[in-house]
Protein backbone atom coordinates (compact mmCIF):
# COMPACT_ATOMS: atom_id res chain seq x y z
CA UNK A 1 0.00 0.00 0.00
CA UNK A 2 1.18 3.53 -0.46
CA UNK A 3 -0.17 6.80 0.97
CA UNK A 4 -1.53 7.07 4.57
CA UNK A 5 -3.92 4.74 5.60
CA UNK A 6 -5.72 4.57 8.84
CA UNK A 7 -8.20 2.12 10.47
CA UNK A 8 -10.56 1.31 11.25
CA UNK A 9 -12.72 3.55 8.67
CA UNK A 10 -15.53 3.53 10.69
CA UNK A 11 -16.06 3.14 14.79
CA UNK A 12 -18.97 3.29 16.84
CA UNK A 13 -18.19 2.81 20.92
CA UNK A 14 -20.26 3.48 23.92
CA UNK A 15 -18.75 6.02 26.78
CA UNK A 16 -17.39 2.84 28.83
CA UNK A 17 -15.44 1.35 25.73
CA UNK A 18 -11.65 1.41 25.00
CA UNK A 19 -10.69 1.71 21.13
CA UNK A 20 -7.44 2.68 19.07
CA UNK A 21 -7.38 3.90 15.78
CA UNK A 22 -4.39 3.30 13.63
CA UNK A 23 -2.44 5.19 11.43
CA UNK A 24 0.61 3.86 8.75
CA UNK A 25 2.28 6.49 6.28
CA UNK A 26 4.65 4.31 3.39
CA UNK A 27 6.15 7.73 2.43
CA UNK A 28 9.27 7.49 4.49
CA UNK A 29 8.59 10.58 6.77
CA UNK A 30 9.48 11.46 10.25
CA UNK A 31 6.56 13.79 11.31
CA UNK A 32 2.93 12.24 11.94
CA UNK A 33 -0.20 13.66 13.24
CA UNK A 34 -3.74 13.57 14.28
CA UNK A 35 -6.29 16.03 13.80
CA UNK A 36 -10.44 16.28 14.68
CA UNK A 37 -12.45 17.04 11.54
CA UNK A 38 -16.27 18.14 13.78
CA UNK A 39 -19.02 19.89 11.67
CA UNK A 40 -18.87 23.39 10.92
CA UNK A 41 -15.30 23.97 12.95
CA UNK A 42 -12.14 24.34 11.65
CA UNK A 43 -9.69 21.58 11.44
CA UNK A 44 -8.40 20.94 15.18
CA UNK A 45 -4.76 19.68 15.26
CA UNK A 46 -4.43 17.63 18.17
CA UNK A 47 -1.01 15.91 18.65
CA UNK A 48 2.71 15.94 16.62
CA UNK A 49 4.98 13.64 16.54
CA UNK A 50 9.13 14.35 15.10
CA UNK A 51 10.98 11.73 15.12
CA UNK A 52 8.75 9.40 17.55
CA UNK A 53 8.62 12.11 20.27
CA UNK A 54 5.40 14.16 21.25
CA UNK A 55 6.03 17.91 20.23
CA UNK A 56 2.45 18.94 20.37
CA UNK A 57 -0.15 18.57 22.61
CA UNK A 58 -3.18 21.15 21.81
CA UNK A 59 -4.88 20.93 25.42
CA UNK A 60 -6.35 17.77 24.35
CA UNK A 61 -8.37 15.57 27.51
CA UNK A 62 -6.38 12.84 28.77
CA UNK A 63 -8.96 10.91 27.72
CA UNK A 64 -6.68 10.78 24.28
CA UNK A 65 -3.61 9.19 24.63
CA UNK A 66 -1.55 9.04 21.40
CA UNK A 67 1.35 6.39 20.66
CA UNK A 68 4.09 6.34 18.32
CA UNK A 69 6.30 3.31 18.21
CA UNK A 70 8.30 4.01 15.31
CA UNK A 71 8.10 6.62 12.26
CA UNK A 72 5.53 4.79 10.49
CA UNK A 73 2.71 3.80 12.85
CA UNK A 74 0.96 6.09 15.20
CA UNK A 75 -2.34 5.12 17.20
CA UNK A 76 -4.67 7.17 18.91
CA UNK A 77 -6.39 5.00 22.20
CA UNK A 78 -9.51 6.52 23.82
CA UNK A 79 -11.55 5.54 26.40
CA UNK A 80 -14.11 7.15 28.02
CA UNK A 81 -15.09 9.48 25.76
CA UNK A 82 -17.95 11.93 25.40
CA UNK A 83 -20.34 11.99 22.89
CA UNK A 84 -19.20 15.11 21.49
CA UNK A 85 -15.98 13.23 20.39
CA UNK A 86 -17.70 12.39 18.03
CA UNK A 87 -16.15 13.37 14.80
CA UNK A 88 -13.80 12.49 12.08
CA UNK A 89 -9.94 11.50 13.30
CA UNK A 90 -7.75 12.59 10.17
CA UNK A 91 -3.89 11.36 10.60
CA UNK A 92 -1.29 12.91 8.66
CA UNK A 93 2.55 12.40 7.80
CA UNK A 94 5.06 14.69 6.77
CA UNK A 95 8.93 15.40 6.06
CA UNK A 96 10.44 17.17 8.99
CA UNK A 97 11.72 20.63 8.26
CA UNK A 98 14.82 20.55 9.60
CA UNK A 99 15.88 17.25 8.00
CA UNK A 100 14.46 18.29 4.16
CA UNK A 101 15.98 21.80 4.45
CA UNK A 102 13.21 22.55 2.65
CA UNK A 103 10.83 25.35 3.22
CA UNK A 104 7.48 23.71 3.46
CA UNK A 105 7.31 20.42 3.37
CA UNK A 106 3.35 19.03 2.41
CA UNK A 107 1.03 17.05 4.85
CA UNK A 108 0.11 13.57 3.65
CA UNK A 109 -3.21 13.01 5.14
CA UNK A 110 -5.28 9.73 5.13
CA UNK A 111 -8.88 8.86 4.61
CA UNK A 112 -9.92 9.71 8.23
CA UNK A 113 -11.87 7.06 10.95
CA UNK A 114 -15.13 8.29 11.52
CA UNK A 115 -15.94 7.91 15.46
CA UNK A 116 -19.41 8.14 16.88
CA UNK A 117 -19.67 7.96 20.57
CA UNK A 118 -22.87 6.87 21.98
CA UNK B 1 -2.59 33.84 17.69
CA UNK B 2 -3.26 32.73 13.84
CA UNK B 3 -6.74 32.24 12.26
CA UNK B 4 -8.26 31.62 8.97
CA UNK B 5 -12.13 32.49 7.99
CA UNK B 6 -13.58 31.42 4.58
CA UNK B 7 -16.64 32.05 3.31
CA UNK B 8 -19.72 29.69 4.77
CA UNK B 9 -21.67 27.01 2.48
CA UNK B 10 -22.79 25.00 1.11
CA UNK B 11 -22.01 26.60 -2.29
CA UNK B 12 -24.17 25.14 -5.32
CA UNK B 13 -23.00 26.06 -9.02
CA UNK B 14 -24.34 24.64 -12.60
CA UNK B 15 -21.34 23.23 -14.46
CA UNK B 16 -19.22 25.62 -16.01
CA UNK B 17 -19.75 28.32 -14.03
CA UNK B 18 -17.06 31.09 -12.65
CA UNK B 19 -16.10 30.29 -8.75
CA UNK B 20 -14.97 31.88 -6.09
CA UNK B 21 -14.27 30.86 -2.28
CA UNK B 22 -13.14 34.00 -0.31
CA UNK B 23 -10.21 33.30 2.53
CA UNK B 24 -8.57 36.07 4.41
CA UNK B 25 -6.33 35.19 7.50
CA UNK B 26 -4.71 36.51 10.62
CA UNK B 27 -1.40 35.64 11.51
CA UNK B 28 2.05 37.84 12.26
CA UNK B 29 4.83 37.59 9.91
CA UNK B 30 4.65 36.24 6.92
CA UNK B 31 2.86 32.77 6.73
CA UNK B 32 2.43 30.45 3.73
CA UNK B 33 -1.13 29.98 2.46
CA UNK B 34 -2.35 27.04 1.15
CA UNK B 35 -5.78 25.80 -0.60
CA UNK B 36 -6.43 22.01 0.34
CA UNK B 37 -9.42 19.95 -1.35
CA UNK B 38 -11.38 16.86 0.55
CA UNK B 39 -13.56 14.40 -2.17
CA UNK B 40 -16.13 12.59 -0.51
CA UNK B 41 -14.44 9.38 1.52
CA UNK B 42 -11.15 10.53 1.06
CA UNK B 43 -8.42 12.63 3.06
CA UNK B 44 -7.51 16.00 2.73
CA UNK B 45 -5.44 16.89 -0.72
CA UNK B 46 -2.96 19.70 -1.04
CA UNK B 47 -4.71 22.10 -4.22
CA UNK B 48 -2.05 24.67 -4.46
CA UNK B 49 0.12 27.12 -2.16
CA UNK B 50 1.65 30.27 -1.94
CA UNK B 51 4.91 31.31 0.36
CA UNK B 52 5.03 35.03 -0.16
CA UNK B 53 3.33 37.78 -0.91
CA UNK B 54 2.20 38.45 -4.43
CA UNK B 55 2.38 34.29 -5.01
CA UNK B 56 0.33 33.01 -7.52
CA UNK B 57 -0.77 29.67 -6.73
CA UNK B 58 -2.37 27.24 -9.63
CA UNK B 59 -3.38 23.61 -9.69
CA UNK B 60 -6.31 21.64 -11.53
CA UNK B 61 -7.68 24.81 -13.24
CA UNK B 62 -7.95 26.63 -9.66
CA UNK B 63 -5.84 29.56 -8.57
CA UNK B 64 -5.36 32.08 -5.64
CA UNK B 65 -3.46 34.75 -5.22
CA UNK B 66 -1.41 35.80 -1.99
CA UNK B 67 -2.79 39.15 -1.55
CA UNK B 68 -0.97 40.33 2.13
CA UNK B 69 -2.19 44.08 1.95
CA UNK B 70 -5.99 42.49 2.33
CA UNK B 71 -4.71 39.43 4.07
CA UNK B 72 -6.32 37.44 1.40
CA UNK B 73 -6.41 33.80 -0.32
CA UNK B 74 -9.12 33.57 -2.59
CA UNK B 75 -9.94 30.26 -3.98
CA UNK B 76 -11.33 30.97 -7.70
CA UNK B 77 -11.85 28.62 -11.05
CA UNK B 78 -13.32 29.92 -14.30
CA UNK B 79 -15.06 26.91 -15.49
CA UNK B 80 -15.97 24.48 -12.67
CA UNK B 81 -17.04 20.51 -13.50
CA UNK B 82 -18.98 18.06 -11.64
CA UNK B 83 -16.05 16.60 -10.32
CA UNK B 84 -15.02 19.13 -8.40
CA UNK B 85 -17.59 18.75 -5.93
CA UNK B 86 -15.72 18.62 -2.37
CA UNK B 87 -14.92 20.15 0.54
CA UNK B 88 -12.11 23.16 0.29
CA UNK B 89 -10.23 24.67 3.00
CA UNK B 90 -8.35 27.13 3.24
CA UNK B 91 -4.93 27.18 5.83
CA UNK B 92 -2.28 28.99 6.71
CA UNK B 93 1.61 27.55 8.67
CA UNK B 94 3.51 29.95 10.39
CA UNK B 95 6.95 30.84 8.92
CA UNK B 96 8.36 30.07 12.68
CA UNK B 97 8.58 27.15 14.27
CA UNK B 98 7.01 23.63 12.80
CA UNK B 99 5.01 22.67 9.88
CA UNK B 100 1.40 23.52 12.37
CA UNK B 101 -1.68 24.18 9.70
CA UNK B 102 -4.21 26.47 10.90
CA UNK B 103 -7.27 25.52 8.91
CA UNK B 104 -10.58 27.63 8.10
CA UNK B 105 -13.53 25.73 8.89
CA UNK B 106 -14.22 24.30 5.25
CA UNK B 107 -16.86 25.57 2.07
CA UNK B 108 -18.47 22.63 0.96
CA UNK B 109 -19.10 23.09 -3.13
CA UNK B 110 -21.75 20.83 -5.38
CA UNK B 111 -21.59 21.06 -8.89
CA UNK B 112 -24.72 20.39 -10.83
CA UNK B 113 -24.70 19.25 -14.32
Amino acid sequence: ETGVTQTPRHLVMGMTNKKSLKCEQHLGHNAMYWYKQSAKKPLELMFVYNFKEQTENNSVPSRFSPECPNSSHLFLHLHTLQPEDSALYLCASSQDRRTSGLDYNEQFFGPGTRLTVL
Amino acid sequence: GNSVTQMEGPVTLSEEAFLTINCTYTATGYPSLFWYVQYPGEGLQLLLKATKADDKGSNKGFEATYRKETTSFHLEKGSVQVSDSAVYFCALRSNFGNEKLTFGTGTRLTIIP
